[in-house]
């Protein structure tokens, strides 16, 4: 069965500064797909990033990127630069690419929060 | 970009009515979503749709949660009938075919109460 987990409850940084979201993951497919998310105070959910099973290399997005470790099943979501604007809830999502259902299955979320 | 539009914003009513929740996907995506939020957390997956049918539901879609898209209108979540433990912030979701890689396009939610 799929499973996603955000251990961080809560984060806080500086602005400007670069922060890691941790997430991992469980699945018996071989082919999978991750996916960040951020839901913004107003409740508006957003995709972020997707890395693909597949592919060796971080997937990058503006100033988002991802630390993709297959080994370990962890996708963590990197922020660099951050600005007041970034503090929302992230979730990380994944869903298997050989289900014949496309469940998307998210974790708990971590809430980001980005002082002056 | 494409929006989902999810009406009412919020739903008050009492234990034991009927509520219907609405859902106008994002024109040309076939494949819809329900999640389920309680207090900010995690998004629980509830049920996905595809072709008029349900592919796959979850735990939490009791036996009083239907869905619907009657003739490509709304597509519906119903209660009925409700329970206080129903009371949480349900999201809409379409994707345009559903295949995996696909991103999904999340409505604001509805925020329903149940009394």
């Amino acid at each position: 069965a799929q499973k996603v987990t955000q251990t961080q409850t809560s984060i806080s940084v500086m602005e400007k500064t670069t922060v890691t979201m941790d997430c991992v993951y469980e699945t018996r497919d071989s082919s999978y797909f991750l996916f960040w998310y951020k839901q913004t105070a107003s409740g508006e959910i957003v995709f972020l990033i997707r890395q693909d099973s597949y592919k060796k290399e971080n997937a990058t997005e503006g100033h988002y990127s991802l630390n993709f470790q297959k080994p370990k099943s962890s996708i963590g979501l990197i922020i660099t630069a951050t600005q007041i604007e970034d503090s929302a809830v992230y979730f990380c999502a994944m869903r298997e690419a050989i289900s014949n259902t496309n469940k998307v299955v998210f974790g708990t979320g971590t809430r980001l929060q980005v002082l002056p | 970009g494409p929006k989902v539009l999810q009406i009412p914003s919020h739903q008050i009513i009492d234990m034991g009515q009927m509520v219907t929740l609405n859902c106008d996907p994002v024109s040309n995506h076939l494949y819809f979503y329900w999640y389920k939020q309680i207090l900010g957390q995690q998004m629980e997956f509830l049920v996905n749709f595809y072709n008029g049918k349900v592919m796959e539901k979850s735990k939490l879609f009791k036996d009083q949660f239907s869905v619907e898209r009657p003739d490509g209108s709304y597509f519906t979540l119903k209660i009925q009938p409700t329970a206080l433990e129903d009371s949480a912030v349900y999201f809409c979701a379409s994707s345009p075919t559903g295949a995996s890689a696909e991103t999904l396009y999340f409505g604001s939610g509805t925020r329903l109460t149940v009394l």
